[in-house]
Order: structure tokens, then sequence, then C-alpha cells
């Protein structure tokens, strides 16, 4: 079975600071990361992918992920937060077998970036 | 170019009677898939279809609920004799297939309410 566990569900941080948003996954085969925002009374967005390479990845808006193969996580960093950040941040996986996808998301961890 | 639409964006029904709800994808994607969010809960997968290939129905919750999709195009969500449960709002996803990207763009959702 596949699973994906985002621990927080509610982050609060003050503007400026840093933040991560934790991601935990559990696959019996390789997947691919994903980590999607939806800000308010918008629709999911990509905010960044691992597919395969350097486990360091880069995001739109300052964002960056590191895929940690041996702790199976995929935590969500940013170095220093804006208001425009507040929203609500969706930790996916997917794995392919058989010609299938199979695609996971998390219950999403709302940000709330205080000024 | 035009993104993922839904149809209709808002839906209020009464109990017992059936609903469909339209997805049209991106020109192109071969992969579709249709969510559900709850409020205040995460994606919670119901159906993908990946091309000509028989779908993956393993998320649908009941009989009630049922999908389909014309090629590679148009796909109708249909839910029977919708009970209260089943308000939420609806998502529907597209990308460009397996081995190609594995981005999904998703629609504004429809909401649905059952009263």
């Amino acid at each position: 079975a596949q699973s994906v566990t985002q621990l927080d569900s509610q982050v609060p941080v003050f503007e400026e600071a840093p933040v991560e948003l934790r991601c935990n996954y559990s696959s019996s085969v390789s997947v691919y990361l994903f980590w999607y925002v939806q800000y308010p009374n918008q629709g999911l967005q990509l905010l960044l992918k691992y597919l395969s390479g350097s486990t360091l990845v880069k995001g739109i808006n300052g964002f960056e992920a590191e895929f940690n193969k041996s702790q199976t996580s995929f935590h969500l960093r940013k170095p220093s937060v804006h208001i425009s950040d507040t929203a609500e941040y969706f930790c996916a996986v997917i794995s392919v077998s058989g010609g299938y996808q199979k695609v996971t998301f998390g219950i999403g961890t709302k940000l709330q970036v205080i000024p | 170019g035009a993104g993922v639409s839904q149809s209709p964006s808002n839906k209020v029904t009464e109990k017992g009677k059936d609903v469909e709800l339209r997805c049209d994808p991106i020109s192109g994607h071969t992969a579709l898939y249709w969510y559900r969010q709850r409020l205040g809960q995460g994606l919670e997968f119901l159906i993908y279809f990946q091309g000509n290939s028989a779908p993956d129905k393993s998320g649908l919750p009941s009989d009630r609920f049922s999908a389909e999709r014309t090629g590679e195009s148009v796909s109708t969500l249909t839910i029977q004799r919708t009970q209260q449960e089943d308000s939420a709002v609806y998502l529907c996803a597209s990308s460009l297939g397996q081995g190609l990207s594995y981005e999904q763009y998703f629609g504004p959702g429809t909401r649905l309410t059952v009263t």
C-alpha cells in the first residue's frame, strides 16, 4: 500500500521566518514526489517535483524540497516566508506499475503567515 | 492555452437526485483524474483514466459513483441517489501521461452541496 503523511495540519509562522512543512511517504516501489499549493479561493498548482537526479529540487516562489530516500521524506522548506505564502500545501506521490499510475495525496498543511 | 475546465462551478441538489459533473482536460493530455475534497480534508482519489486503457476505479467510494471518458477528451463523473455525505468539491486534473510528465493540472472544481 502507498501512503503519504503530512504530520502538521496547520503551521503558523511569522513573516520573514523560515518554515519547513513535513512530508513522509510509504511505498514498496519507486515513487515520484510532488508538492502542490492551493492559495485561498484558487485551484491547486504545482510548486515543485522530484522525478530523478539531484535530491534537492527548487520550485516557484523560493520554495525547495529535499528527497531523502532513507528517511522516505520530502520536506518542503523556505528560508523566509511572505504573507502571500499563506496557503494550503499538499504533498503527493506517484508510483507506476503495470502501465498504471497510482497517485496519493497527503491531507494538506495550512501555512498561516503572521505579519 | 486553455487549462482544465469544469462545469458547473456550483451545484446544489436534493438528497436522492442524480448529478453529472463535467471535466474538459487540456488538449493532448492522455491522463485524467477525479478527486474529492471534503471540507477541511485532503484530496481523495476517485478514478484515473489513461488513454484508452481500462480506468483505475479503485477510489470510487460506492457503486453510486461512476465516470466515463470519451477518448482522450471530456469526462463526466456521475453520482446517483446523492447523499449528504457526497457534499464536497470535486476536482478534475489532467496530465500528459506516463513517461512524459506526471505533473497534474487541476481544474477549479465543482462545489456540490446535497441538501
